[in-house]
């Protein structure tokens, strides 16, 4: 079965500081893509930044980056000099096919 | 820069009642998509559509639900008899092609609908 295992329901970091958020996946494509979304209050889901299974370079988008560890099939998300405006809940997602499964989410407060 | 739009923002329908869900995809892309997200939990794929036909659907997408292009723009989400269970929020996605080996296209999502059943 394809899951995604986000183990930390919730996070804080102090702002200015840098978190890293945990995401596991289950899976037996060798083809796939790996996201991770923020939700704000909104609800509005915002793509932050994704990661094709066949590419071994970490994906880097601004202060997100992410370390893709395929073996592990881990796929985590490092947010450098956390902002305000990023507290919200993050999502961790595998695509395969046209199918996109998320994780339970992490919710993550922004000390100031 | 294009987006994908939802109405209503927020449905409040009775239980039993039909409820149609309305979302207007990018106007180029070729896949549509609806997912739901029961408030406090993940977010859950529903269907995926091309060509006029279901592609693909979810053990949650059961006879209640159905799925609609009308016309060149709307795609919409039926639920015929809702239940307490369906409140939940519902997102449309859309992306120009499927994905393919070597190549992704992002699925774009809509702003959602809040669907709230009493």
């Amino acid at each position: 079965a394809q899951t995604v295992t986000q183990s930390q329901p919730e996070m804080s970091v102090q702002e200015a500081e840098t978190v890293t958020l945990s995401c596991t996946y289950d899976t037996s494509e060798s083809d796939y893509y790996l996201f991770w979304y923020k939700q704000p209050p909104s609800r509005q889901m915002i793509l932050v930044i994704r990661q094709e299974a066949y590419k071994q370079q970490n994906a880097t988008e601004n202060r997100f980056s992410v370390n893709f560890q395929k073996a592990a099939k881990s796929f985590s998300l490092k947010i450098s000099d956390s902002q305000l405006g990023d507290a919200a809940m993050y999502f961790c997602a595998y695509m395969v096919d046209d199918k996109i499964i998320f994780g339970k989410g992490t919710r993550l407060h922004i000390l100031p | 820069e294009p987006e994908v739009t939802q109405t209503p923002s927020h449905q409040v329908t009775q239980m039993g009642q039909e409820v149609i869900l309305r979302c207007v995809p990018i106007s180029n892309h070729l896949y549509f998509y609806w997912y739901r997200q029961i408030l406090g939990q993940k977010v859950e794929f529903l269907v995926s559509f091309y060509n006029n036909e279901i592609s693909e659907k979810s053990e949650i997408f059961d006879d209640q639900f159905s799925v609609e292009r009308p016309d060149g723009s709307n795609f919409t989400l039926k639920i015929r008899s809702t239940k307490l269970e369906d409140s939940a929020m519902y997102f449309c996605a859309s992306s120009a092609e499927a994905p393919s080996w070597g190549q992704m296209y992002e699925q774009y999502f809509g702003p959602g609908t809040r669907l709230t059943v009493t």
